[in-house]
């Protein structure tokens, strides 16, 4: 049964880098034509999705963080990377790494617990 | 960009109720929804893709359906388990979420 675990850096302060990984355990990130995404939640409000990857390497970002943000995959250890530059207090949020079942159509099938980052 | 938007944004339903949540596409989407439920404290769980195809292993008072702009996720039979707060995505393009719904017992 594969899992997904997300770590990283629980509080940042403000115009510094948000670094978070997903250790997925279970089975190989490249197996089974799936890909990788990381979707976040500020408390209280509702999701956004922030970047998604092939274990290729092909990435896209939401236009509204692409300045900022930096998706990776590494193969070696079987994880998923964000990082995530000039943070304010409006990227305090839960993140979510989440598996894409097919590498065309973006929905969501298999959720990590979530890591909250609190930007202060 | 493509807006999401659920209604109602919250509802008090009795168990065994009926209930049905609605998300528009401010654009025609065909049938690239997925429905999610997140309970409190919780990560989302996938209960629906492709607007009415259900993910394994959800249960079968859960149904989805519409296509284009108008879609309607149905609990036929609600349970204390499904409370929770309920999102719609688009996937036709860059993935957007709806605002969500909450659903409580009455």
């Amino acid at each position: 049964q594969l899992q997904l675990q997300e770590s990283g850096s629980g509080l940042v302060k403000p115009s510094q880098t948000l670094s978070l990984t997903c250790s997925v355990s279970g089975g190989s990130i490249t197996s089974g034509g799936y890909s990788w995404s990381w979707i976040r939640q500020p408390p209280g409000k509702g999701l956004e999705w922030i970047a998604y990857i092939y274990h290729s390497g092909t990435t896209y970002y939401n236009p509204s963080l692409k300045s900022r943000v930096t998706i990776s995959v590494d193969t070696s250890t079987n994880q998923i990377s964000l990082r995530l530059n000039s943070v304010t207090a409006a990227d305090t949020a839960v993140y979510y790494c989440a598996r894409v079942p097919n590498w065309n159509l973006w929905y969501f099938d298999l959720w990590g617990r979530g890591t909250l980052v609190t930007v202060s | 960009d493509i807006q999401m938007t659920q209604s109602p944004s919250s509802l008090s339903a009795s168990v065994g109720d009926r209930v049905t949540l609605t998300c528009r596409a401010s654009q025609g989407i065909s049938y690239y929804l997925a429905w999610y439920q997140q309970k409190a404290g919780k990560a989302p769980k996938l209960l629906i893709y492709a607007a009415s195809t259900l993910q394994s292993g959800v249960p079968s008072r859960f149904s989805g359906s519409g296509s284009g702009t108008d879609f309607t996720l149905t609990i036929s039979s609600l349970q204390p388990e499904d409370v929770a707060t309920y999102y719609c995505q688009k996937y036709n393009s860059a993935p957007t979420f709806g605002q969500g719904t909450k659903v409580e017992i009455k």
